[in-house]
């Protein structure tokens, strides 16, 4: 089967670093994808990774190993704005080759306290 | 426009009466996305359309749900019948054929079966 984990929920404190995990196993990889869920409103885009390594955008950075299905968000110099749920998302290929559908995480919902 | 558009923002009806929500793509892009997403809960796929290929309905929780994409663009998700496990926000979201292929998602339809 297709599966991808991410905490439930996590705390951090204003001002701090903060790293969400997400571990998958799909059937293929073409590529994994970070959203940000604010309440009552729609996912937007966070980040891309397709090969392995760090990108880095502004506070936000994100972290891909393909041999070891595993990538993870950080976010830096937390802001109360920050307190939102993260959404993983991998683009895995199937057997039709049709490989554009996301498969997502249940999301991680990260709470920014004072 | 500069985003995907959805209508209508709310809608409330009664248990057994039919409903169509509306998603506008961002213009140019070739693939259209509608999910699900109970209060509190992940993203749930419904159904994909790529271009003239036929639709990855695979997502559709039962034949009271059906939705059809005129001229490439514009696309109608119908939900006949409805039913009180129904309520739920609908997003609709559209992606490219460039590099990413990021989703974009539009603002979602809250729909309330009473």
């Amino acid at each position: 089967g297709q599966n991808i984990d991410q905490p439930t929920e996590m705390t951090a404190t204003e001002g701090a670093i903060v790293q969400i995990n997400c571990t998958y196993q799909t059937s293929g990889f073409n590529g994994l994808f970070w959203y940000q869920q604010h309440a009552g409103e729609a996912p937007t885009f966070l980040s891309y990774n397709v090969l392995d390594g760090l990108e880095e955008k502004g506070r936000f950075s994100s972290f891909l190993s393909r041999s070891k299905g595993y990538s993870y968000l950080l976010l830096k110099e937390l802001q109360m704005k920050d307190s939102a749920s993260y959404l993983c998302a991998v683009r895995a290929s199937n057997n039709a080759g049709n490989n554009r559908k996301l498969i997502w995480g249940l999301g991680t919902s990260l709470a920014v306290n004072p | 426009g500069a985003g995907v558009s959805q209508s209508p923002s709310n809608k409330v009806t009664e248990k057994g009466k039919d409903v169509e929500l509306r998603c506008d793509p961002i213009s140019g892009h070739t693939a259209l996305y509608w999910y699900r997403q109970s209060l509190g809960q992940g993203l749930e796929f419904l159904i994909y359309f790529q271009g003239n290929s036929a639709p990855d309905k695979s997502g559709l929780p039962s034949d009271r749900f059906s939705a059809e994409r005129t001229g490439g663009s514009v696309s109608t998700l119908t939900i006949q019948r409805t039913q009180q496990e129904d309520s739920a926000v609908y997003l609709c979201a559209s992606s490219s054929r460039a590099v990413t292929d990021t989703q974009y998602f539009g603002p979602g339809t809250r729909l309330t079966v009473l």
